[in-house]
């Protein structure tokens, strides 16, 4: 049972440059969700997906682009990081039924822009 | 959007003892309540939910939740060196997207 799984966990850029960071989940949940961790702020929503093909903006959402075209995968990308976009970033499923606000995380991607 | 909000510092509590954090939430139409754990360096993991208003308890754990009042508290009974992590709160904002307060350590001295 694999779960929910990122890559990469660890990741080095520079400013300006483009990253993506892959969500992959088994158990094919409707929702995903990607949050980012930072000291002082708790975890933030960047963005969130109700099914494939359907995706809408969270808190943070700017400087973040994301898609869903399979319902096992939901990456997120930066198109130009920033220093600001140093953090610690989560993806999350969830079944949409059950309990609801019941999310698997997945074990983090620690991104450091330099 | 829906703040939660956990202003209590770090909590040092004797093993044995019991840890009781509080979290408050801003919008009085909320309707559902959970507990994250997340040990340091690790992702969230689940361990309390609450819907209704008064107490549920999952073995050494008991969620208390007051929607007049607005706030939400956890109890750790019998507090174990293994219970010492980060406690979020969270707040569904709709379509299981949650909101979380930035979180209580937890710290349970032998």
């Amino acid at each position: 049972d694999a779960g929910i799984t990122q890559s990469p966990r660890y990741k080095i850029t520079e400013t300006g440059r483009q990253v993506t960071l892959m969500c992959h989940q088994t158990w094919s949940h409707s929702y995903m969700f990607w949050y980012r961790q930072d000291l002082g702020h708790g975890l933030r929503l960047i963005y969130y997906s109700a099914a494939a093909d359907i995706t809408d903006k969270g808190e943070v959402p700017d400087g973040y682009v994301v898609s869903r075209s399979k319902t096992e995968n939901f990456p997120l990308t930066l198109e130009s990081a920033t220093r600001s976009q140093t953090s610690v970033y989560f993806c999350a499923s969830s079944k949409g039924t059950g309990i609801p606000g019941e999310l698997f995380f997945g074990e983090g991607s620690r991104l450091t822009v330099l | 959007q829906k703040e939660v909000e956990q202003n209590s510092g770090p909590l040092s509590v004797p093993e044995g003892a019991i840890a009781s954090l509080n979290c408050t939430y801003s919008d009085r139409g909320s309707q559902s309540f959970f507990w994250y754990r997340q040990y340091s360096g690790k992702s969230p993991e689940l361990i309390m939910f609450i819907y209704s208003n008064g107490d549920k308890e999952d073995g050494r754990f008991t969620a208390q939740l007051n929607k007049a009042s607005q706030y939400v508290s956890l109890l750790i009974r019998d507090s174990q060196p293994s219970d010492s992590a980060t406690y979020l709160c969270a707040v569904n904002n709709g379509n299981n997207r949650l909101a979380f307060g930035k979180g209580n350590q937890v710290v349970v001295i032998p």
